[in-house]
């Protein structure tokens, strides 16, 4: 089975400075990766996804996240925030070989002005 | 296209009572998830339907839960009788079908029980 660790619950930033959102997984199996973005009242949305390939994807709204198998880590960057970024974000997990997708506790992003 | 769209936005009811949400996928998406969104537990997935199929109920947490899919365009989830525990924001999402494709999620509906 595998699991989805979001390693802070919540991260205070102010705003154009860079920003990183540290994802841990773990499987016994190959997975495909996702990051989504919930903002306030809404549903989720999908920020970028690793399936194969590249190891660095790159995103929606400047965001991108690195793969890393050795470390079984998916962590998500934005060079600078913006105010709009405040939002909840999600990591997530699925194995090739499955549908049900395993989603970390999330984290909170604050950006301050 | 309108995106996942979910029915009612808010329900407030009395123990007891019983509780349908709905949901209405993105056209020509044949996957289907039903998510409970709560500050304990965080996102958990509930059932999850393929070609209106259930094909994995093992997240609905008691026989008070039930959900179903009559046709590709419809789904509910319902809970009878209902408790205060069940109070969360429920999400229906949809997919095509495959494991590495986008979930689109609906707005949710947010349920208190009282």
């Amino acid at each position: 089975a595998q699991s989805v660790t979001q390693l802070d619950s919540q991260v205070p930033v102010f705003e154009e400075a860079p920003v990183e959102l540290r994802c841990n997984y773990s499987s016994s199996v190959s997975v495909y990766l996702f990051w989504y973005v919930q903002y306030p009242n809404q549903g989720l949305q999908l920020l970028l996804k690793y399936l194969s390939g590249s190891t660095l994807v790159k995103g929606i709204n400047g965001f991108e996240a690195e793969f890393n198998k050795s470390q079984t880590s998916f962590h998500l960057r934005k060079p600078s925030v913006h105010i709009s970024d405040t939002a909840e974000y999600f990591c997530a997990v699925t194995d090739t070989g499955g549908f049900k997708t395993i989603f970390g506790a999330g984290t909170r992003l604050f950006v301050k002005a | 296209d309108a995106g996942v769209i979910q029915s009612p936005r808010h329900e407030v009811t009395e123990m007891g009572q019983e509780v349908t949400l709905r949901c209405k996928p993105i056209s020509g998406h044949n996957s289907l998830f039903w998510y409970r969104q709560t500050m304990m537990r965080g996102l958990e997935l509930l059932i999850y339907f393929n070609n209106n199929v259930p094909i994995d109920d093992s997240g609905m947490p008691e026989d008070r839960f039930s959900a179903k899919m009559p046709n590709a365009s419809f789904s509910t989830l319902k809970i009878q009788p209902s408790e205060p525990r069940d109070s969360a924001v429920y999400f229906c999402a949809s997919s095509l079908e495959g494991h590495y494709n986008e979930q689109f999620f609906g707005p949710g509906t947010r349920l208190t029980v009282l």
